[in-house]
């Protein structure tokens, strides 16, 4: 089955305390990306790959790290939270084709609380 | 700064009415465009994809672009309390970023 997964999908953790989030896919997708969405903001981009070591910013990155080892993986990197990345986190991958991007495909998502 | 305008909603109609969901973006060179429902707190699922002026079909949904507007529509019909959820609109120029609207909410009532 077609499919992106998120780990862990709930974490409650205390300001400071580095964590990641992992994101993989198995469509061998070149393009993933990284948003957050929160109450009346929106989804917001925070990290995008367009490939195998090939990472960008996006509208929200400050406090973020990802990194893009291998294709199917895309993790995201807190290094120290604040609770101000509280938040609902979703990962997404798409196919490039000719011309731009095909449709992004979501994973379930993750609910981190900062405490 | 490529921007996104839905209306936030929410969107009333009775069940088996047609729903008209409105989006405009402000970047002319857009070439994708994409509806997706997100129900409360899963991921956004894709519904409609639109790459040329004119209407798309697919069951009870159609999605409509003109790209003269910059204006993109998703019309439900028949319209089940099971499509009440938020529809977020997004469009993409080439291989830059996703953007997305931040939704419409969507209430049917029976």
């Amino acid at each position: 089955e077609a499919q992106v997964t998120q780990n862990p999908r709930y974490l409650i953790t205390v300001t400071g305390k580095k964590l990641t989030v992992t994101c993989s896919q198995n469509m061998n997708h070149e393009y993933m990306s990284w948003y957050r969405q929160d109450p009346g903001l929106g989804l917001r981009q925070i990290y995008y790959s367009m490939n195998v070591e090939v990472t960008d910013k996006g509208d929200v990155p400050e406090g973020y790290k990802v990194s893009r080892k291998e294709k199917r993986n895309f993790p995201l990197i807190l290094e120290s939270p604040s609770p101000n990345q509280t938040s609902l986190y979703f990962c997404a991958s798409s196919s490039l084709k000719t011309g731009g991007q095909e449709t992004q495909y979501f994973g379930p998502g993750t609910r981190l609380l900062v405490l | 700064q490529k921007e996104v305008e839905q209306n936030s909603g929410p969107l009333s109609v009775p069940e088996g009415a047609i729903a008209s969901l409105n989006c405009t973006y402000s970047d002319r060179g857009s070439q994708s465009f994409f509806w997706y429902r997100q129900y409360s707190g899963k991921s956004p699922e894709l519904i409609m994809s639109i790459y040329s002026n004119g209407d798309k079909e697919d069951g009870r949904f159609t999605a409509q672009l003109n790209k003269a507007s910059q204006y993109v529509s998703l019309l439900i019909r028949d319209s089940q309390p099971s499509d009440s959820a938020t529809y977020l609109c997004a469009v993409i120029a080439g291989y830059s970023t996703l953007t997305f609207g931040k939704g419409t909410m969507l209430l049917v009532s029976p």
